[in-house]
């Protein structure tokens, strides 16, 4: 079964408006990590976060992670058109080698 | 450096015809992965290779897909017979070491099975 699970579904903004989309997972993770996906393309990677970290940054993206409520936080400040896009989080969880990606988050953002 | 390749881009074929997929890794990764990814849903791991030996296959449906990675380098999964269930994207990725971080994907290939 997929570990990770993301909310909102979707998600519909104006350009220049912040996202925010969060994921949620069930058993003790080694690290997280979200990526994008553009309709009909392969998966990119954004950001890794690490168990042992709470907060990180790369550019517009800040990743936060609560190891105690099991979620993790993605937020896209000043998006942009380019931006729309469906974002997963996937986790490689204590114990074993196979990463699992959540259901993801479709973004829009409106010109 | 080239990424992960991926052949065909799209195929159409009828159920319970056969077909493969091929992909040739990153240079250097050990670790090669096959998802498939159903429209509106997230990749699901179908096999995990690290070098030639797999990993993990527990969502392989074993009775009609197979994956081969001779040599440790590319791979071929095959689906025979097909069923309409499986029209999706099959994507592959790759990754210097499992478990421990970023993967890179190729393009996937499109499948509609008709």
């Amino acid at each position: 079964s997929q570990q990770g699970e993301e909310d909102p579904q979707a998600l519909s903004i104006q350009e220049g408006e912040n996202a925010t989309m969060n994921c949620s997972y069930k058993t003790s993770i080694n690290n997280l990590q979200w990526y994008r996906q553009n309709s009909g393309r392969g998966l990119v990677h954004l950001i890794l976060i690490r168990s042992n970290e709470r907060e990180k940054h790369s550019g517009r993206l800040r990743v936060t992670l609560d190891t105690s409520k099991k979620s993790s936080s993605l937020l896209i400040t000043a998006s942009r058109a380019a931006d729309t896009a469906s974002y997963f989080c996937a986790t490689d969880h204590t114990g074993g080698f196979k990463t699992i990606f959540g259901a993801g988050t479709r973004l829009f953002v409106k010109a | 450096e080239a990424g992960v390749a991926q052949s065909p881009r799209y195929k159409i074929i009828e159920k319970r015809q056969s077909v493969a997929f091929w992909c040739n890794p990153i240079s250097g990764h050990a670790t090669l992965y096959w998802y498939q990814q159903i429209l509106g849903q997230g990749p699901k791991l179908l096999i995990q290779f690290q070098n030639n030996g797999v990993v993990d296959d527990s969502q392989l449906p074993k009775d009609r897909f197979s994956a081969e990675r001779l040599k440790g380098v590319d791979s071929t999964l095959k689906i025979q017979p097909a069923k309409l269930e499986d029209s999706a994207v099959y994507l592959c990725a790759s990754s210097p070491i499992a478990g421990a971080g970023e993967q890179f994907f190729g393009p996937g290939t499109r499948l509609t099975v008709l």
